[in-house]
């Protein structure tokens, strides 16, 4: 079974804090994804990584940063959060083959900024 | 026009009933499609994929998609109220080649919300 695992479930933060979400998959998969999901927008691709240490941006890059040192491993940094950043993050992973890049989604992570 | 459209709902239904859920969508380079399955306060799951035109079935349910319509659906058969939960629907084009970054991505529905009513 996939298991994608995110750090925390919740997290409390203040105003300009730096925040940092880890995500680990443990099937050796070559893409990661951060998404942020909020209600009547739905899920909103912030970035992806389809290798270590490779990045490219989604819809929603502003504001946030990521990193993907080991394979396994991909974080999503907030640099100065803001009360616009409140919203449940979710991580996933995927294969780089078919079928169709199908992702498998962590539990999430509810961000609350304060 | 959003590249996925999906009715929001919710929709409520009585234990057993038959459930449509649908997606339209205005790309047609999209081959792959997914439902996914997301309990409230929880990440999403992969229900089901399809690849290309017809139907794909799985228990109580099936997957159907019609690329001339570009509209693809999920029927639950015999419904319980396990299934209530928000349903995805998502896609994917492979543009660019299987190594294009842009291949990676899915494109998501904003989800329907589903009650089964004992």
């Amino acid at each position: 079974d996939v298991k994608v695992t995110q750090s925390s479930r919740y997290l409390v933060k203040r105003t300009g804090e730096k925040v940092f979400l880890e995500c680990v998959q443990d099937m050796d998969h070559e893409n990661m994804f951060w998404y942020r999901q909020d209600p009547g927008l739905g899920l909103r691709l912030i970035y992806f990584s389809y290798d270590v240490k490779m990045k490219e941006k989604g819809d929603i890059p502003e504001g946030y940063s990521v990193s993907r040192e080991k394979k396994e491993r991909f974080s999503l940094i907030l640099e100065s959060a803001s009360t616009n950043q409140t919203s449940m993050y979710l991580c996933a992973s995927s294969y780089f083959s078919l079928p169709a890049e199908t992702q498998y989604f962590g539990p999430g992570t509810r961000l609350l900024v304060l | 026009q959003k590249e996925v459209e999906q009715d929001p709902g919710p929709l409520s239904v009585p234990e057993g009933a038959i459930v449509s859920l649908n997606c339209t969508y205005s790309n047609s380079a999209f081959q792959y499609f997914m439902w996914y399955r997301q309990y409230s306060r929880k990440g999403p799951e992969l229900l089901m994929y399809t690849y290309s035109s017809g139907n794909k079935e799985d228990g109580r349910f099936t997957a159907q998609v019609d690329k001339s319509s570009k509209y693809i659906s999920l029927f639950i058969r015999d419904s319980q109220p396990s299934d209530s939960a928000t349903y995805l629907c998502a896609m994917n084009s492979l543009e660019g080649g299987y190594s294009g970054a842009g291949s990676y991505q899915l494109t998501f529905g904003k989800g329907t919300k589903l009650s089964v009513i004992p």
